[in-house]
């Protein structure tokens, strides 16, 4: 069984911080997602990966195989950002069972 | 492209009674996942589903929780009777292939059992 772990759980953070969010796993994977759940529970997906770096926006994701550990950064941070982050990892077994961290609630202060 | 509908948004019940949530995943999509996502915890797997077929249970209380997906398109998830733990967040979540694809996620149902 993965176990996924991330870190901070809660961040504060003034508006323009450079934020990270990291995410660690215990067992090999298939892929990486990285998910946004605002207040009332809907959840978007913002990153799918397998390897190396992805970005979107202000958004970037990386991944280190090796180490079994990836972040989400946010750059010029915005209160719109405040949200709950997920880590989600799926397996390697040929059925993409996705295992959760418990989230990083990120706040940012105008 | 409309994205996974569920409903109802939000649910309040008494213990003992029964609930029904609904959801229709992104068209064409093969892979459909109920989650319950208890407060300040990551959503669990209850099901998944493959097209019409059950790929893993493992995780679903089968003696109070149901699902089907008839047709392989939408799908209920059934709470029978309902009891106080049961309160969460319902995710209905579905990804074009089983593997390494993208899940989209719908807005989910937040039960209350009082």
């Amino acid at each position: 069984k993965n176990e996924v772990e991330q870190s901070p759980q809660n961040l504060t953070a003034q508006e323009g911080e450079f934020i990270t969010i990291n995410c660690s796993y215990s067992v090999g994977i298939s892929a990486l997602h990285w998910l946004q759940q605002h207040p009332g529970g809907g959840i978007v997906s913002l990153f799918m990966l397998s390897s190396g770096k992805k970005k979107h926006g202000r958004l970037i994701a990386t991944i280190n195989i090796q180490e079994k550990h990836s972040s989400l950064h946010i750059t010029a941070s915005h209160p719109r950002d405040s949200a709950v982050y997920i880590c989600a990892v799926g397996s390697n077994f040929g059925n993409e069972k996705l295992t959760f961290g418990t989230g990083t609630r990120l706040t940012i202060i105008p | 492209e409309a994205g996974v509908a569920q409903s109802p948004r939000y649910k309040i019940i008494e213990k003992r009674q029964s609930v029904a949530f609904w959801c229709n995943p992104i068209s064409g999509h093969a892979t459909l996942y109920w989650y319950q996502q208890i407060l300040g915890q990551g959503p669990k797997l209850l099901i998944q589903f493959q097209n019409n077929g059950v790929v893993d249970d493992s995780q679903l209380p089968k003696d109070r929780f149901s699902a089907e997906r008839l047709k392989g398109v939408d799908s209920t998830l059934k709470i029978q009777p309902a009891k106080l733990e049961d309160s969460a967040v319902y995710l209905c979540a579905s990804s074009l292939l089983r593997t390494n694809t993208e899940a989209f996620f719908g807005q989910g149902t937040r039960l209350t059992v009082v």
